[in-house]
């Protein structure tokens, strides 16, 4: 079965300040993955989202993220944080039952951003 | 343009009571629909997801059913509810299983008493 780890419950980076957010995946096929943010009492929106071809992915607000499939990873990145960014972020990764898709996430990791 | 609608946003239910969560989503036809969960430092746990009227698929097995009485209507439901019931709920859609890209609807915040 296909699992997603983000390491790091919780980051604060300064505004201005880069960004990394780690996630690993375990999967036995081409994995198809994704990163989503969430503001607090939200649903989730999706930044971006890989599936096959360029392994660095470009998404809304600035962010990417870039596929290892030697590392097993799917970090998410931003040059400069603004104080906007803010929220809960979720990697996942899909897989096709044949039937449906269905999205595995990981626990997420709180990102604070101090002025 | 296609929207998904989740309510109520927030509910207060006392252990015991039933629960009726409802999710619609506009501007599409055969979605396929799913049933998260949210609870405090766990990620999101897929609960139910549907692929057509009436077809139901469990993930977990626990205190929940899940029902699709029409096309762009999913609906959340216990005959009573336990405390480890509360968390917060999340109805997705994607338009078809090629198409790995989740709408998320707003949420509901159940908080079983």
């Amino acid at each position: 079965a296909q699992s997603v780890t983000q390491p790091d419950i919780h980051i604060t980076v300064s505004e201005g300040a880069s960004l990394e957010l780690r996630c690993n995946y375990s999967y036995g096929a081409t994995p198809y993955l994704f990163w989503y943010v969430q503001s607090p009492g939200q649903g989730l929106q999706l930044l971006l989202k890989y599936f096959s071809g360029d392994t660095l992915v470009q998404g809304i607000k600035g962010f990417e993220a870039e596929f290892k499939r030697s590392q097993s990873s799917f970090n998410l990145r931003k040059p400069s944080v603004h104080w906007s960014d803010a929220a809960e972020y979720f990697c996942a990764v899909g897989r096709n039952t044949g039937t449906a898709s269905k999205l595995t996430f990981g626990t997420g990791t709180r990102l604070q951003v101090t002025l | 343009s296609q929207t998904i609608h989740q309510w109520p946003a927030t509910l207060v239910q006392p252990v015991g009571s039933p629960l009726s969560l409802e999710c619609t989503v506009e501007g599409t036809s055969n979605p396929n629909l799913y049933w998260y969960r949210q609870a405090a430092g766990r990620g999101l746990q897929l609960l139910f997801y549907s692929v057509g009227i009436g077809q139901i698929s469990s993930e977990v097995p626990q205190n929940l059913s899940a029902s699709r009485p029409q096309d762009r209507q999913f609906i959340l439901s216990s005959k009573k509810l336990l405390l480890s019931d509360s968390g917060f709920y999340l109805c997705a859609w994607i338009r078809t299983k090629a198409n790995y890209g989740y709408t998320f609807g707003s949420g509901t915040r159940l908080t079983v008493v």
